[in-house]
């Protein structure tokens, strides 16, 4: 099925790191999402990133797509303990517009 | 003010009962979604609906019903609920229709259980 896979399942860093998170999908998408969940409730948008586009920044974060390996990263600088999350990234599916997809996610902990 | 709200917050209740769950979206948008969260964190588009018109149907028991009065609203109406329906069921709508070309906005989740 054409569904995001996240890497790693967990990841726990200090205040301060950089946080990386990856992504890998299996067909061809026109657009990727990236999500954060905090614990308990719904899900946020962060940044959206189209197919055609190779890089994307959004204060702190840092998205990349390379289409040819099918896989995205999720940088965060200078980490918060606020960031402190599950973070999703969601695909679509090039010849079905319908279709939209989410991983299982990487939880993600910062440490004060 | 809350974009997308759902009620209720938690819902426990016996196999065997039926239940809906309510959305509702103040951002004047066009699609709404209903999301199934397992205890793994996995989760799965259920429907989608565009202008009341639904347009994503996946693989889900024919026991589980949305409708939509209104392109503001989307319940869900579950019947004969079993153990397996155990689980975050969330809400989300979005600007124009297709789900990946637009940013989704999301509820803060109904966790249903099954006793």
């Amino acid at each position: 099925s054409q569904q995001g896979e996240e890497d790693p399942q967990a990841l726990s860093i200090q205040e301060g790191e950089n946080a990386t998170m990856n992504c890998s999908y299996k067909t061809s998408i026109n657009n990727l999402q990236w999500y954060r969940q905090n614990s308990g409730r719904g899900l946020v948008h962060l940044i959206l990133i189209r197919s055609n586009e190779r890089e994307k920044h959004s204060g702190r974060l840092r998205v990349t797509l390379d289409t040819s390996k099918k896989s995205s990263s999720l940088l965060i600088t200078a980490s918060r303990a606020a960031d402190t999350a599950s973070y999703f990234c969601a695909t679509d599916a090039r010849y079905n517009f319908n279709k939209f997809y989410f991983g299982s996610g990487t939880k993600l902990n910062v440490k004060p | 003010d809350t974009a997308v709200s759902q009620t209720p917050k938690y819902l426990v209740t016996q196999m065997g009962n039926d239940k809906s769950i309510k959305c509702e979206q103040n951002l004047g948008h066009d699609t709404m979604y209903w999301y199934k969260q397992d205890s793994k964190k996995f989760l799965k588009i259920m429907f989608s609906y565009n202008n009341k018109e639904l347009i994503i149907n996946e693989t889900v028991p024919n026991r589980f019903s949305p409708k939509s009065p209104d392109k503001a609203h989307l319940n869900l109406h579950i019947n004969s609920l079993e153990l397996g329906d155990s689980a975050v069921y969330f809400c989300a709508s979005s600007q124009g229709w297709g789900g990946g070309n637009q940013p989704q906005h999301f509820g803060d989740g109904t966790r249903l259980s099954i006793l």
